[in-house]
């Protein structure tokens, strides 16, 4: 069953402004943490934004000045939104959960949640070209 | 920002082999480091997480060691359905992914 459903416009022209939006219909909202990552064509996987269930985020520092991220709660949705996209923004991009965890041993602090990406959506493919 | 660096980028191999693949931190990341499975065209699949932990549902001949700032990944006897790129990950710090390894046929 789809427990992250993603969507949003696939084709964008330079300079505007990317949107994506992730359903939630696993585990708790919550707990967990909420990530957009990309895949330019052929090549790694870059991470993009994290959001919990108050709204606080952490921005790749590379994507800073253009990214932001937002959560609805009452639908258990986050969203992406990316601005000033250029053809370098081309891409797959994934929803994915992070699962809270706990780390003792191996020099953890256990006292700390640590989240890894656990469950990810299907995968959007968005083209900027004009 | 912390950097993940993976060997090799490419790794022929045969259906039965073991094989190990290397992945590097550039600061001690204790054990949070995570590996995932990706096929052409699909999602990343969680295999390991916190270095040592098999995800559930991920075949036992999959492996992961390590601490601080190097860790491996081990096949211990290669599927055909094992040929894929595999990626590491850190997430003590924010979340960063190494370039990948591509598992080809030998």
């Amino acid at each position: 069953q789809v427990q992250l459903q993603q969507w949003g416009a696939g084709l964008l022209k330079p300079s505007e402004t990317l949107s994506l939006t992730c359903a939630v219909y696993v585990g708790s909202f919550s707990d967990n943490t909420w990530n957009w990552i990309r895949q330019p064509p052929g090549k790694g996987l870059e991470w993009i934004a994290e959001i919990n269930h108050s709204g606080d985020t952490s921005y790749n520092p590379s994507l800073n000045s253009r990214v932001s991220m937002s959560v609805d709660t009452s639908k258990n949705q986050f969203s992406l939104r990316l601005r000033s996209v250029t053809a370098a923004d081309t891409g797959v991009y994934f929803c994915a959960r992070g699962r809270r965890d706990r780390c003792w041993g191996g020099g953890c602090d256990p006292n700390y949640y640590y989240y890894y990406m656990d469950v990810w959506g299907s995968g959007t493919t968005v083209t900027v070209s004009s | 920002d912390i950097q993940m660096t993976q060997s090799p980028s490419t790794l022929s191999a045969s259906v039965g082999d073991r094989v190990t693949i290397t992945c590097r931190a550039s600061q001690n990341i204790n054990i949070l480091l995570a590996w995932y499975q990706q096929k052409p065209g699909k999602v990343p699949k969680l295999l390991i997480y916190k270095a040592s932990n098999l995800q559930s549902g991920v075949p036992s001949r999959f492996s992961g060691s390590g601490s601080g700032t190097e860790f491996t990944l081990t096949i211990s006897s290669l599927q055909p359905d094992d040929f894929a790129t595999y990626y590491c990950q850190q997430y003590k710090s924010n979340y960063n992914f190494g370039q990948g390894t591509k598992l080809e046929i030998e």
